[in-house]
């Protein structure tokens, strides 16, 4: 079945930018996704990307597939302490009523 | 955007009781609800599809009269955990999908259940 896979944690100084990555199996992934969850909360979509487009950016977050290597990453510039939480990479093959699969997420630690 | 709405989100019961919990799309309409389960410093695990009108799909390992899904209107689903045991204890996050907007799944909060 599907597989996504992310690094599980990562640690930055305040101010320096961060680079989360994530690689899936599933060759027919169509949309990919970006969540973050905070200590005791549901999760809140950051960004999405179809598998058409290469790069998306949205203020101080910039997603880059590279469907070849069916890798996806999330680069957050001028990380602040409030980033801190964990990121989950997800992907589904198709729209409609397909579920997301899930990475098990990256635990994002902003050094003040 | 599109909001879903879960309650409770803290909820502690005894070993045996039933515990229901809500999942609401609050302004837009969901045909289709997920339900996930989270262990502590784990992933999320679809633990079954709730279908508007019709029966649940369950994931394989997901006990189905253990944990019940209701989907009786396009803005509600419910999960019923049946006579709960500690090891039902876990956060349960419930998520829909509009169809008509971006086509991306919202979730709701999540609700932390503790079986004593």
């Amino acid at each position: 079945g599907e597989d996504v896979e992310q690094s599980l944690f990562l640690s930055v100084r305040e101010g320096d930018s961060s680079v989360i990555n994530c690689t899936y199996t599933d060759s027919s992934s169509t949309y990919l996704y970006w969540y973050k969850q905070e200590p005791g909360a549901g999760l809140q979509l950051l960004t999405y990307i179809f598998s058409n487009m290469d790069m998306k950016q949205d203020q101080r977050l910039t997603v880059l597939l590279n469907k070849k290597d069916k890798h996806l990453s999330l680069r957050i510039a001028d990380t602040q302490t409030g980033d801190s939480a964990i990121y989950f990479c997800a992907e589904t093959p198709n729209s409609g009523n397909t579920p997301l699969v899930f990475g098990k997420g990256t635990r994002l630690s902003v050094i003040a | 955007g599109a909001v879903v709405s879960q309650h409770p989100s803290r909820v502690i019961c005894k070993s045996g009781t039933s515990v229901k919990i809500e999942c609401r799309s609050l302004d837009f309409q969901a045909t289709t609800m997920f339900w996930y389960r989270q262990f502590p410093k784990k992933s999320l695990m679809l633990m079954a599809t709730s279908n508007e009108g019709s029966k649940a799909t369950y994931e394989q390992g997901v006990e189905k009269d253990k944990f019940l899904i209701n989907h009786a209107s396009l803005t509600l689903s419910t999960l019923t955990v049946t006579s709960a045991h500690p090891e039902d204890s876990s956060f349960y996050i419930c998520s829909a999908r509009d169809v008509t907007g971006a086509n991306v799944l919202t979730f709701g909060a999540g609700s932390r259940l503790t079986v004593l």
